[in-house]
């Protein structure tokens, strides 16, 4: 069965700019959320979304945006992009309640120059 | 407060050796769970062992075990006969209560095998 699919693997934007990641989940998997991944501050929790309804957030600004359609596949957007959004963009899928975590993707690298 | 605590940036082991790699947590909820996941160069995250906070015994998954130490607050990982392909970063995850709670992580060990 297909695994979690993101494109791009590969961004460079420059600063200022606006970028729009994708993020097909597993096929039967309503959640989807998404990590940013950089050196400095390891792993963090972006937002999670469920049923088209973002059902958690994490201690970003709103710069980072996302959306969930209705077929599970999820949107991140971040816009005005500043140097430090440079990172590792990753997306997790995972069934309704489960107890194996989630399924997570290759991720999206994003370099901002 | 920090949640999740991996102690060892960095780790090395001679190739068939077993090795532990180390993780402790913080919580309140008496209802969580705990993961491990394993991140090679090319940046996917991989599920590997997963350990829930009432479950009796030790999770174990073929190389994988995870040395579930309650009252002290620990699931080390201990990897088993290693192998080259091993050499990745591996991250200790916790997610609390019953719901569907995001995962947080640690900082990860980054675990080296030698030949």
């Amino acid at each position: 069965k297909a695994g979690v699919t993101q494109t791009p693997r590969y961004l460079i934007k420059t600063r200022g700019q606006q970028v729009t990641l994708s993020c097909s989940p597993i096929s039967g998997h309503r959640s989807v959320s998404w990590y940013q991944q950089t050196p400095g501050q390891g792993l963090q929790f972006l937002f999670e979304y469920f049923s088209e309804t973002q059902r958690n957030k994490g201690n970003f600004p709103g710069r980072f945006s996302g959306r969930q359609f209705s077929n599970s596949r999820s949107e991140m957007n971040v816009s005005t992009l500043e140097l430090g959004d440079s990172a590792l963009y990753l997306c997790a899928s995972s069934p309704l309640r489960t107890n194996y975590g989630y399924t997570f993707g290759s991720g999206t690298r994003l370099t901002v120059v | 407060a920090q949640k999740i605590t991996q102690t060892q940036p960095g780790m090395f082991v001679q190739e068939k050796e077993a090795v532990t790699l180390d993780c402790t947590y913080d919580t309140s909820d008496p209802s969580y769970g705990l993961f491990w996941y394993k991140q090679p160069s090319s940046g996917e995250m991989i599920f590997l062992i997963y350990q829930g906070s009432y479950d009796q015994q030790n999770a174990t998954e073929g190389r994988y075990s995870l040395n579930f130490q309650k009252a002290r607050k620990s699931a080390n990982l201990v990897i088993s006969a290693s192998q080259l392909g091993d050499s990745a970063m591996y991250f200790c995850a916790m997610r609390e209560g019953e719901g569907n709670t995001p995962l947080v992580f640690g900082k990860g060990t980054r675990l080296s095998v030698i030949a």
